[in-house]
């Protein structure tokens, strides 16, 4: 069965830039889906970050485009996320997910807390 | 800011069937087949319910089931159980299918 499973630094400086890591685990990350991150803020909702299929096509929320950057490693199964000058309020759990169609979202990982602080 | 809408809370008594609405525009859920539906229990990641308006997953129950009409997308929940307290999330495709839009959540409470 197909799992996803985040990793994290937990703690980042103000301004600094964190990267999260996502193995994909029960099947090929280059089998058609797109791939995507999520998170979620402290007793609030959810927020998506960015989906990005294996060849490189990306799409971004808009209004963390300019900080965000995803890869995709197609050999390791893995994922990243890049945010860089981040602010209290990017403390946040991020989720890393499967894409199966736009708004569909079937498959998370259980989660990596980021605190700034 | 979330583009979409949803009640921040609905509570039923068990056996209680309760509808949670998620209203947008017409850049979003009123142009969208790709609307869905997740729970999330505390300290967990959410669980996707329904798809496509009204699709369920494999393994999920048949008490859950959704539609839309216009800019609104629904959810009912029928048969409420304990266990189906829990926020409840609203994601729907937005602007040609380049954004993925999320509602604010509504808690649910079974009393």
């Amino acid at each position: 069965q197909v799992q996803l499973q985040e990793s994290g630094p937990g703690l980042v400086k103000p301004s600094e830039t964190v990267s999260l890591t996502c193995t994909v685990s029960g099947q090929l990350i280059n089998e058609g889906y797109f791939w995507g991150w999520i998170r979620q803020p402290p007793g609030m909702g959810l927020e998506w970050i960015v989906s990005m299929h294996y060849t490189g096509f990306a799409y971004y929320n808009p209004s963390l485009r300019s900080r965000v950057t995803m890869s995709i490693d197609t050999p390791t199964r893995q994922f990243f996320l890049n945010l860089t000058a981040v602010t209290a309020a990017d403390t946040a759990v991020y989720f890393c997910a499967r894409q199966w169609e736009p708004g569909r979202f079937d498959i998370w990982g259980q989660g990596s807390q980021v605190i700034v602080s | 800011q979330s583009a979409l809408t949803q009640p921040a809370s609905v509570s039923g008594s068990p056996g209680q069937s309760i509808t949670i609405s998620c209203t947008g525009s017409s850049s979003d859920v009123g142009n969208s087949d790709s609307v869905s539906w997740y729970q999330q229990h505390p300290a967990t990641a959410p669980k996707l319910i329904l798809y496509d308006v009204n699709k369920r997953p494999s393994g999920i129950s048949d008490r859950f089931s959704g539609s839309k009409s216009a800019n609104t997308a629904s959810l009912t929940i029928s048969g409420l159980q304990a266990g189906d307290e829990a926020h409840y999330y609203c994601c729907s495709s937005a602007t040609g299918n380049t954004r993925n839009l999320f509602g604010p959540g509504t808690e649910v409470t079974v009393v």
